[in-house]
């Protein structure tokens, strides 16, 4: 089973709209942790945000939040005031505090229409 | 603070021949991790490493591959007789090593790999 599914290949978005991006994840281990990371056309991997399992409450780090429901196993990325420098591939990725590496979805293409 | 670094940023080679990719992981981090993109693709683990240690090699390809993270200097992934199947982007990541603790990894700007 894949531990982490994105099922969104791609997303449009207007400029200052929010948008959430959708990920799912599969985990028997209590303890992990779901992170985000946008990659632009330049390549590299840039950390958004980070969610730890026993967080009470959902991570949020300026123009983007995770909307996180454990009961689902659901980790949705929320951008809000969607800019043009927005537009990027967005992966989800998760750590089980088990294990030594991280799982990445196929991730999402989001672009921003002016 | 400098943060992970890989070099080269961009290596073609022909079929057949070897590629070396170089990792620095960020300063005070002993844990160094490397993952393939493939075109299209998300990341996906290969192996695992601190120093002078094979921790986790379980998504390495069983032949031509290998990685190394000597005492001094930096990590190293070869990858010997490269065939066109082998192009793609190599990331490195590093981490502390805080028990208990769901470390982040930071990852380098990536090495992107094209087999002629």
């Amino acid at each position: 089973a894949q531990k982490i599914t994105q099922t969104q290949p791609g997303m449009f978005v207007q400029e200052k709209e929010a948008v959430t991006l959708d990920c799912t994840y599969d985990t028997s281990d209590p303890s992990y942790g779901l992170f985000w990371y946008k990659q632009p056309s330049s390549g590299e991997m840039i950390f958004l945000i980070y969610q730890g399992s026993y967080d009470q409450q959902n991570a949020t780090e300026g123009r983007y939040s995770l909307n996180f429901q454990k009961a689902r196993k659901s980790a949705n990325l929320v951008i809000s005031a969607s800019q043009l420098g927005d537009s990027a591939m967005y992966f989800c990725a998760m750590r089980e505090i088990t294990g030594n590496q991280f799982y990445f979805g196929t991730g999402t293409s989001l672009t921003v229409i002016p | 603070n400098a943060g992970v670094m890989q070099n080269p940023r961009h290596l073609v080679r022909r079929r057949g021949q070897e590629a070396r990719l170089r990792c620095s992981p960020m300063k005070g981090h002993s844990h160094v991790y490397w993952y393939r993109q493939l075109p299209e693709e998300g990341l996906k683990f290969m192996v695992y490493l601190q120093k002078e240690n094979i921790i986790d090699e379980s998504g390495m390809p069983k032949e031509r591959f290998s990685a190394e993270f000597p005492k001094e200097g930096p990590s190293i992934l070869r990858i010997q007789q490269v065939v066109r199947g082998d192009s793609a982007a190599y990331f490195c990541a590093s981490s502390l090593n805080r028990l208990g603790i769901i470390n982040e990894q930071f990852f380098g700007p990536g090495t992107r790999l094209t087999v002629l």
